[in-house]
């Protein structure tokens, strides 16, 4: 199975600052590669997929980035909706796995 | 609009069997295929395996291979997943997922299952 593993595990942050989280896989997966948000007693919902692409309805200030082993997740100005937990999830092998979350806390 | 709606909260003796549901609407329910992932309490998700409404192809996670049975109805548009006897590791809320292709992600999710388990 490919290994996912997100840094950090916490993060915490204010709002108006631009964050970063980073993915990285134990083998190539291209770019399939996706992000989802989950807020607590919710279903997760997708941010980014193909590792670059905005899903539709989702605000600008999310972008994602990388190819191969290495993914990020950036956050441009926080608001206070974006406090949530973020994973990536790779889609290019079966079977799928996710990365064990990073969870964005307000500081 | 796309929906994921699944069938309610249960709770189960150990040794019992469950089956719960996923029903899609708003798109061609034979089109997409429906996985399912685990989330343990306080946990992270797991992709436990998918179908494919169409033709009723399953892939199965090897860590839940034998574990669960994962099928659909196409007639009703519903999906399943089902466990013939359940155990107190199983306590976890269940979600559906809509996967539109081949690889593809998660672009719908449904609103989640919590399933207990105690005697």
């Amino acid at each position: 199975d490919i290994q996912m593993t997100q840094s950090p595990s916490a993060l915490s942050a204010s709002v108006g600052d631009r964050v970063t989280f980073t993915c990285r896989a134990s083998q190539t997966i291209n770019t399939w590669l996706a992000w989802y948000q989950q807020k607590p007693g919710k279903a997760p919902n997708v941010l980014i997929y193909q590792a670059s692409s905005l899903e539709s309805g989702v605000p600008s200030r999310f972008s994602g980035s990388g190819s191969g082993t290495e993914f990020t997740l950036t956050i441009n100005s926080l608001q206070p909706d974006d406090f949530a937990t973020y994973y990536c999830q790779q889609y290019n092998t079966y079977p799928y796995t996710f990365g064990q979350g990073t969870k964005l806390e307000i500081k | 609009e796309v929906q994921l709606v699944q069938s309610g909260a249960d709770v189960k003796q150990p040794g019992y069997s469950l089956k719960i549901s996923c029903k899609g609407s708003g798109y061609s329910f034979t089109t997409c295929w429906i996985g399912w992932v685990r989330q343990m309490p306080g946990k992270g998700l797991e992709w436990m395996g998918s179908v494919f409404p169409g033709d009723g192809e399953t892939k199965y996670s090897p860590s839940f291979q034998g574990q669960v049975t994962i099928s659909a109805d196409k007639s009703t548009s519903t999906a399943y997943l089902q466990w013939s006897s359940l155990k107190a590791s199983d306590i976890a809320m269940y979600y559906c997922a809509r996967q539109c292709g081949d690889p593809y992600y998660f672009d719908y999710w449904g609103q989640g299952t919590l399933v207990t388990v105690s005697s």
